[in-house]
């Protein structure tokens, strides 16, 4: 089946505009992810949905970034005002939790941003 | 607070030889820890996982990794490299393995193969 897709793949931005990153999971999955991965550096948790509830959002790195997932599936992480320090790759992933059973998270490929 | 260190950002070995990228962990709780390899322009993949049911964990592609408490290590291991080995891994620990919970990650470490 199809796995986690993000879109678009590639952004630049300048100073100050506003972007939206989307995330599209493997349909089904309950648990999403989104992680901010800079240049030669593991992937850091940004906020985490279980369904359409945003349970975790301590990873946000500041009140610019902005997470939804309305209706459960589709997720988008939103950046106001971009900085240059803003210039990372998001990556989604997603899994499917039952209780008392043990899931991967699938990752998508990931959104590279680059703010000038 | 739980974290993961990989010693070595950059690993090169020759072809046919034995792969050894480290990774050790420190956790409040036992922890669950996790290998994921990530080509150019892809998403992660996931290895293998340890889950406390067996020390010495199989994953694809060859790899294993075994989880020793008393070292609080994991560190990842492939008998004979391959060239379609070359790749960043990257060492991430969590509480639970539900796929509910959050990874953190280490830094990562480049595999480089020298034909």
């Amino acid at each position: 089946g199809a796995g986690v897709s993000q879109s678009p793949r590639y952004k630049v931005a300048k100073r100050g505009q506003d972007v939206a990153l989307r995330c599209d999971p493997i349909s089904g999955h309950v648990s999403l992810f989104w992680y901010q991965q800079a240049l030669g550096q593991g992937p850091e948790f940004l906020t985490y949905f279980q369904n359409e509830a945003q349970l975790d959002k301590s990873g946000l790195p500041s009140d610019r970034f902005f997470a939804e997932r309305p209706e459960g599936s589709v997720s988008t992480l939103k950046i106001q005002r971009t900085q240059q320090e803003d210039s990372a790759v998001y990556l989604c992933a997603s899994s499917l939790r039952f209780s008392g059973t043990t899931y991967e998270q699938y990752f998508g490929p990931g959104t590279r941003l680059t703010v000038t | 607070a739980q974290s993961v260190t990989q010693l070595g950002s950059h690993v090169s070995v020759s072809e046919g030889a034995l792969v050894l990228l480290r990774c050790n962990y420190s956790s409040s709780v036992p922890p669950y820890l996790f290998w994921y390899v990530q080509y150019p322009n892809q998403g992660l993949q996931l290895l293998l996982k340890y889950t406390s049911a067996a020390t010495l964990v199989k994953g694809i592609n060859g790899f294993e990794a075994e989880f020793k408490k008393s070292e609080t290590s994991f560190h990842l291991t492939k008998p004979s490299a391959h060239m379609s080995d070359a790749a960043e891994y990257f060492c991430a620990v969590s509480k639970t393995n539900f796929g509910n919970e959050k990874l953190t990650f280490g830094t990562g470490t480049r595999l480089t193969i020298i034909p």
